[in-house]
């Protein structure tokens, strides 16, 4: 089966430009989450969406950033424009909601991530 | 104070020693508990659940205590494949997982 796809793998661009990273979850679940991974700040969530709707966008740093999710096996995570802090490795996770009906009791699935520099 | 606390090591132990990581959560409230996996420059994976009486998957056992909120992490007969990152993880009855930001565990030869 394939796990979460995470592409591109590895973006480095220039100061002011605009970086899209993409995001297809595991099929199946209905709960997407994008995280940001520092060596400071650890894992932290910044958005998550439940069957395509975003539910919690609070982590999410500043305007520059935006995410959507057009269909159930697609999203993305938009810095427009990006800065030098943006470096980071994000991560796209997916889950389902069992029987508990949240989902915070099951196994997050992690794509590979994608490692963006910011020059 | 940050939700989830661990220490950062480097845990730099021998090949058969025995480790134990602990964290530390804020939230009382807090209902389940995991511990995951990060291997370097790679995404991270569960390696288990936390229950309040304890559990234990082969080498690894994982505790609970509620009164004190922490979470502990023992890992016996260490082996090289052991060496990774290891994230204590928390969540509120949400669909949020709060996650530290990380234990290192160096096993040398």
């Amino acid at each position: 089966d394939a796990g979460v796809i995470q592409s591109p793998r590895h973006e480095v661009t220039e100061m002011g430009q605009e970086v899209t990273l993409r995001c297809k979850p595991i099929s199946g679940h209905d709960y997407l989450f994008w995280y940001r991974q520092t060596m400071m700040r650890g894992l932290e969530l910044l958005i998550y969406f439940n069957n395509n709707v975003p539910i919690d966008d609070s982590g999410m740093p500043e305007d520059r950033f935006s995410a959507k999710m057009p269909n159930a096996s697609f999203s993305t995570l938009k810095i427009q424009p990006s800065e030098p802090r943006d470096s980071a490795v994000y991560f796209c996770a997916s889950s389902s909601p069992g029987t508990s009906g949240t989902t915070g009791y099951n196994e997050q699935f992690f794509g590979p991530g994608t490692r963006l520099t910011v020059l | 104070r940050k939700e989830v606390e661990q220490d950062p090591g480097p845990f730099n132990v021998p090949e058969g020693a025995t480790v134990a990581f602990n964290c530390t959560y804020s939230n009382s409230a807090s209902q389940s508990f995991f511990w995951y996996r990060q291997d370097c420059r790679k995404e991270p994976k569960l390696l288990m659940s936390v229950y309040s009486s304890g559990n234990e998957d082969g080498r690894f056992t994982a505790q609970l205590n509620r009164a004190s909120q922490y979470i502990s992490l023992l890992i016996r007969d260490s082996k090289l494949s052991d060496s990774a990152t290891y994230l204590c993880v928390v969540n509120y009855n949400t669909d949020k997982l709060i996650f530290g930001t990380g234990t290192r565990l160096q096993v040398f030869p």
